[in-house]
Parts: structure tokens; C-alpha cells; sequence
């Protein structure tokens, strides 16, 4: 089975704050794991994806198949960060199987 | 400039009508893909294609149709629109053979009175 779980519909941080999405994944194969955002009135867009290994606007995301875990992380969230962002996973067939989401609210 | 194209944004419909959502892509991607996502919820896949004359099933069950005549075009069709056919659709494509993640349009809201 393939799945994506995102288990927090909703997180809430104060600017300058740490920030951890949570993600995990079940799939039988070497998994291929991508982060999306969607900002307010914007097209879903690619955040970053595990085999490229890079930081963008300052978020890492690293793959850990012991706990089959994809968890996205930032320092020091800023409030331009607020957004939904989706965990995915390529799975079988090369198609992408995404989480529910997470709304990551960033206060001032 | 390459990109993924979704017409209309927005749709309200009565029931009973049949509509075509557009999607058209200048990447010369080989895959392409529908999602359908509620408010607040997952995306689901409802049809993919992996060229020409190639159109697929996806995970979630849609009274919708898909054609790929054309490499650049995958429109989805709704034969008679009804109320629980309202959502919001998401067309997206991505390169044969490389994990470089999706492509995605800007979607279409459906609503459907």
C-alpha cells in the first residue's frame, strides 16, 4: 500500500518560531518524497524534493526510511511562509500520492 | 512561455449540463494528470495519461472523462453535471522518467447549482 500522512491539519507559529511539518509515508519501493505549497490565490507549486537535497526560502526536508518519515523544517518561519503545504510521494505507476495538507499559519 | 493552462477558473452550472474543463500544457510533457480536491482536503487523482492516446483511471472513481487526441491537451468532460460533481479540478503534467515532481495548473472551481 502507498500512503501519505500528514497527521496536523493546521499549525500555528509565532514569527521568528521554529517550524516542523510533519509527514510519513508507507510504500514498499525506494520512495521518492516531494513537499508542495499553495499560497493564498496561487497555483500548487513544487516546494522541494528529497533527492535534490536543497534548501529553498530556507526549508530542508530530510528523508528518513528508518522512521518513514519526510518531515519539513524551517528555523525561523517568516510570515510570507503562511501557506498549505502537501506532502507527496511518487509511488506506483509514477503518479503522486499526496497527504491531506497542512495549513501553516505564521503570526506576528 | 512553457507553462500549464486551465480554462475557466471559475464554473457555475445548473444540473443536468455538460461541461468540458480545458488543460493544456507547452512543456512537451508526456504525462498528464486530473486531480479533484474539496476544500481543505487531499488531492485525489481521477485520470492520468501517458500520451497519446493513453488515458488511465486514477485512485479516485469519477463520472468524468478524459481524452488525449493531442500531446499539449487533456480535456476532462462531464456528460451531466450534478451537485456532488462540485469541486475544485487541478490538471498537472510532468516529464516521462524523472522525478522532477508535477507541473500544476490553476485549476477550476465547478460548481454545479
Amino acid at each position: 500500500a502507498q500512503r501519505v500522512t500528514q497527521p496536523e491539519k493546521l499549525l500555528s507559529v509565532f514569527k521568528g518560531a521554529p517550524v516542523e511539518l510533519k509527514c510519513n509515508y508507507s510504500y514498499s519501493g525506494s520512495p521518492e518524497l516531494f513537499w508542495y505549497v499553495q499560497y493564498s490565490r496561487q497555483r500548487l507549486q513544487l516546494l522541494l524534493r528529497h533527492i535534490s537535497r536543497e534548501s529553498i526560502k530556507g526549508f530542508t526536508a530530510d528523508l528518513n526510511k528508518g522512521e518513514t518519515s519526510f518531515h519539513l523544517k524551517k528555523p525561523f518561519a517568516q510570515e510570507e511562509d503562511s501557506a498549505m503545504y502537501y506532502c507527496a510521494l511518487l509511488g506506483y505507476g509514477n503518479k503522486l500520492v499526496f497527504g491531506a495538507g497542512t495549513i501553516l499559519r505564521v503570526k506576528s | 512561455e512553457a507553462d500549464i493552462y486551465q480554462t475557466p477558473r471559475y464554473l457555475v452550472i445548473g444540473t443536468g449540463k455538460k461541461i468540458t474543463l480545458e488543460c493544456s500544457q507547452t512543456m512537451g510533457h508526456d504525462k498528464m494528470y486530473w486531480y479533484q480536491q474539496d476544500p481543505g482536503m487531499e488531492l485525489h487523482l481521477i485520470h492520468y495519461s501517458y500520451g497519446v492516446n493513453s488515458t488511465e483511471k486514477g485512485d479516485l472513481s469519477s463520472e468524468s472523462t478524459v481524452s488525449r487526441i493531442r500531446t499539449e491537451h487533456f480535456p476532462l468532460t462531464l456528460e451531466s453535471a450534478r451537485p456532488s460533481h462540485t469541486s475544485q479540478y487541478l490538471c498537472a503534467s510532468s516529464e516521462m522518467g524523472k522525478a522532477y515532481g508535477y507541473t500544476f495548473g490553476s485549476g477550476t472551481r465547478l460548481t454545479v447549482v
